[in-house]
C-alpha cells in the first residue's frame, strides 16, 4: 500500500542534543510538509517542499532545519532541542489526483529530558 | 488575521447523530477539509468541500456554505471508535492549510 512512513515513532533526546526525524513516502507526491503538534492544539506548519523548492514558515525557529535529498525522503533536524520542543512531529504529503489533500504519516513523538 | 473556530469538546451517545460546526475567516478560499485524529495518532483525511452543499460518505457527511464561512461535519450511527478529535482546515489563497484546534468528540454508551 502506498503510504507515508515516519521513523522513529518515539524519540527521546536530552536537552541540547541534536536529533533527526525522518519521513519517507511511496505516494510519489511532489509536496512534503513538516508539522509540529502539541497536545490539544492545531498542527503548526514548520516547512514544506514543493519538489525541491524549500519553503520556511516565517515563525519557524532557526533551531529547526530540514532536508529533502530526493522525492521520497525528507528529514527534520532539531539542532538543540529545548523542553518546549517536546511535541508530535507530523510529516504529510500532497500531490497526485487529489492534489490539495494532505496525507499524514503516523508521527514521531519527541520527548526532551 | 486568519481564524478557524470550532467547539473544543462535544459529547454524544452511541448510535446517535452529532454535528460538529466550523466557521472560518481566511484570506481566500480553495477548499475545506475535515480530518479525524485519534489520541496520540496522526490526522486521517475524512472529507473535502470546495463547492457549496453536502458531500456524503457513508456515515459521515460534510456541508459547506462559502457565503457564510461555515461548514459542519455530520456523524451518524455513532460508534465508540468515533471518539476522536475532528479538525477543520481551510486552504487559503496561497494554498496554505489553516487549521482549527479541533473538536474532541466523546462518545458515551
Amino acid at each position: 500500500d502506498a503510504m507515508v512512513i515516519q521513523n522513529p515513532r518515539y524519540q527521546v533526546t536530552q536537552f541540547g542534543k541534536p536529533v533527526t526525524l525522518s519521513c519517507s513516502q511511496t505516494l510519489n507526491h511532489n509536496v512534503m510538509y513538516w508539522y509540529q503538534q502539541k497536545s490539544s492544539q492545531a498542527p503548526k506548519l514548520l516547512f514544506h517542499y514543493y519538489d525541491k523548492d524549500f519553503n520556511n514558515e516565517a515563525d519557524t525557529p532557526d533551531n529547526f532545519q530540514s532536508r529533502r535529498p530526493n522525492t521520497s525522503f525528507c528529514f527534520l533536524d532539531i539542532r538543540s532541542p529545548g523542553l518546549g520542543d517536546a511535541a508530535m512531529y507530523l510529516c504529510a504529503t500532497s500531490g497526485g489526483e487529489q492534489s490539495d489533500t494532505q496525507y499524514f504519516g503516523p508521527g514521531t513523538r519527541l520527548t526532551v529530558l | 488575521g486568519q481564524n478557524i473556530d470550532q467547539p473544543t469538546e462535544m459529547t454524544a451517545t452511541e448510535g446517535a447523530i452529532v454535528q460538529i460546526n466550523c466557521t472560518y475567516q481566511t484570506s481566500g478560499f480553495n477548499g475545506l477539509f475535515w480530518y479525524q485524529q485519534h489520541a496520540g495518532e496522526a490526522p486521517t483525511f475524512l472529507s473535502y468541500n470546495v463547492l457549496d452543499g453536502l458531500e456524503e460518505k457513508g456515515r459521515f457527511s460534510s456541508f459547506l456554505s462559502r457565503s457564510k464561512g461555515y461548514s459542519y461535519l455530520l456523524l451518524k450511527e455513532l460508534q465508540m471508535k468515533d471518539s476522536a478529535s475532528y479538525l477543520c482546515a481551510v486552504l487559503d489563497s496561497n494554498y496554505q492549510l489553516i487549521w482549527g484546534a479541533g473538536t474532541k468528540l466523546i462518545i458515551k454508551p
